[in-house]
């Protein structure tokens, strides 16, 4: 049973550039939540993603958006890359159901802005 | 709004000596709590959860309990090995569905 992943693993970037990040859920799993965990901290919500549409969304700007495909694979898109976006980004996947459903991390995606 | 305090670290521990990794929360209702585990250079495993009031979660030796009285979740271990080293964050699940975490607090256990 594949578990949730991710790519690349890591990727380095310059300011005001932008990029994509990848995720395939865990086999079963409809349900997407992306985290930005900067060093030394712990995780924050960005937004998740259900049936192709964002529900939630964390205090994140705009620069950041996101998409979900009919297989429920998932994307991150940052723009205009700012120094203090360099974090690993976390995956998470998860099957609603009875509101109580727990999620499953991926292996994320450092970002290293210059 | 919902949130979770951890204690400071880092602990540093002799092999086999008691763990507490202590955790509060501040929330709306009861909502599922949960401990995950980060070693270097990894993402986050889910280690366990409780999902209702004085619910114990268990697995590999740690254990935590849901305390409503004293919103707390707090981690523990009886013997620590020296593959416990790891950052162990505390999380409760926010009424959007999405993970709130704790600083984290980071272990090393020593031989």
């Amino acid at each position: 049973d594949a578990g949730v992943t991710q790519s690349p693993t890591h990727l380095i970037k310059t300011r005001g550039q932008q990029v994509t990040l990848r995720c395939s859920p865990k086999s079963g799993h409809d349900t997407v939540s992306w985290y930005q965990q900067a060093l030394g901290q712990g995780p924050q919500f960005i937004f998740q993603y259900y049936e192709e549409e964002e529900r939630q969304r964390g205090n994140f700007p705009d620069r950041f958006s996101g998409h979900q495909f009919p297989n429920y694979s998932s994307e991150l898109n940052v723009n205009a890359l700012l120094l203090g976006d360099s974090a690993l980004y976390l995956c998470a996947s998860s099957l609603v159901g009875s509101g109580r459903e727990t999620q499953y991390f991926g292996p994320g995606t450092r970002l290293l802005v210059l | 709004g919902n949130s979770v305090t951890q204690m400071e670290g880092p602990v540093t521990l002799s092999e086999e000596a008691f763990l507490t990794i202590n955790c509060t929360y501040t929330a709306t209702g009861y909502p599922s709590l949960f401990w995950y585990v980060q070693y270097p250079g990894e993402g986050l495993q889910l280690l366990l959860k409780a999902t209702k009031a004085d619910d114990k979660g268990s697995n590999k030796g740690f254990e935590a309990t849901y305390r409503k009285e004293t919103t707390s979740f707090h981690l523990e271990k009886g013997s620590v090995q020296v593959s416990d080293s790891a950052v162990y964050f505390c999380a409760l699940r926010g009424s959007q569905g999405n993970l709130i975490f704790g600083k984290g607090t980071k272990l090393s256990v020593k031989p």
